[in-house]
C-alpha cells in the first residue's frame, strides 16, 4: 500500500523558518509535490521535486531524498498569510498525474 | 477569467438524492480530476480521465460517475446520496507535458441530511 506521513499540526512565529517534514512508503514513486491549502479554499501548487536535493522557490524551498523516503518544505521569513494547510503528495510511474495526498499540516504562524 | 470553476459552491441536499455538480475549465489542459476532501481534510483522488482514458480510483462506489461532454467539461454525477457523501468536492485539471501540475477549482461544499 502507499503511506504518507506528516505533523498534523505546527506553530511558528512571524519571521521566524519552519520546515515540516514528509515520509512516505509507495511503490513505483515518481515525484514529490507540496501544495498550500488556506482554510475553504482551493490547493495550490507551491512545488514539485523528482530529483534529490532542494528546489528553491522565494521563501519556499522543498527538499527530496528518495533513498530516504522523504522531503521536507522550508519556510523562511514566515509571515501571518502563511498560516494554512500544507499538504504533502506523490505521484506514482504509470499514472503521474494521480497524486495521493497525506493528511497535510495545519501550520498557524503567530505575531 | 476563472481557470477552473465549479457549479454550484454549496449543495444541501436530503438522502437518497441524485444530484450533479459541474466543473470547466478554460487552461485548455488535457486532463481533469475529481478530489474528495473530508471532514478531517483529507484530499483522496476520486477519477482522472482525458480524451482516451478514465482512471478509477477502486474505493469510489458506483454511485458517482464522472460525464464529460467536452475537453473543457468533467461533471460528477451522484446516485441516491449518503449521509457519508457529505465533503468538499474539488475538481482539477492538468496540462498534457505536467500531469503533475494541477490546478484546483474552488470546491463545491455537499451537505447531506
Amino acid at each position: 500500500g502507499q503511506n504518507i506521513d506528516q505533523p498534523t499540526e505546527m506553530t511558528a512565529t512571524e519571521g521566524a523558518i519552519v520546515q515540516i517534514n514528509c515520509t512516505y512508503q509507495t511503490s513505483g514513486f515518481n515525484g514529490l509535490f507540496w501544495y498550500q491549502q488556506h482554510a475553504g479554499e482551493a490547493p495550490t501548487f507551491l512545488s514539485y521535486n523528482v530529483l534529490d536535493g532542494l528546489e528553491e522557490k522565494g521563501r519556499f524551498s522543498s527538499f527530496l531524498s528518495r533513498s530516504k523516503g522523504y522531503s521536507y518544505l522550508l519556510l523562511k521569513e514566515l509571515q501571518m498569510k502563511d498560516s494554512a494547510s500544507y499538504l504533502c503528495a506523490v505521484s506514482l510511474w504509470g499514472s503521474q498525474g494521480n497524486l495521493i495526498f497525506g493528511k497535510g499540516t495545519k501550520l498557524s504562524v503567530k505575531p | 477569467d476563472t481557470a477552473v470553476s465549479q457549479t454550484p459552491k454549496y449543495l444541501v441536499t436530503q438522502m437518497g438524492n441524485d444530484k450533479s455538480i459541474k466543473c470547466e475549465q478554460n487552461l485548455g489542459h488535457d486532463t481533469m480530476y475529481w478530489y474528495k476532501q473530508d471532514s478531517k481534510k483529507f484530499l483522496k483522488i476520486m477519477f482522472s480521465y482525458n480524451n482516451k482514458e478514465l482512471i478509477i480510483n477502486e474505493t469510489v462506489p458506483n454511485r458517482f460517475s464522472p460525464k464529460s461532454p467536452d475537453k473543457a467539461h468533467l461533471n460528477l454525477h451522484i446516485n441516491s446520496l449518503e449521509l457519508g457523501d457529505s465533503a468538499v468536492y474539488f475538481c482539477a485539471s492538468s496540462p498534457r507535458d505536467r500531469e503533475e501540475t494541477q490546478y484546483f477549482g474552488p470546491g463545491t461544499r455537499l451537505l447531506v441530511l
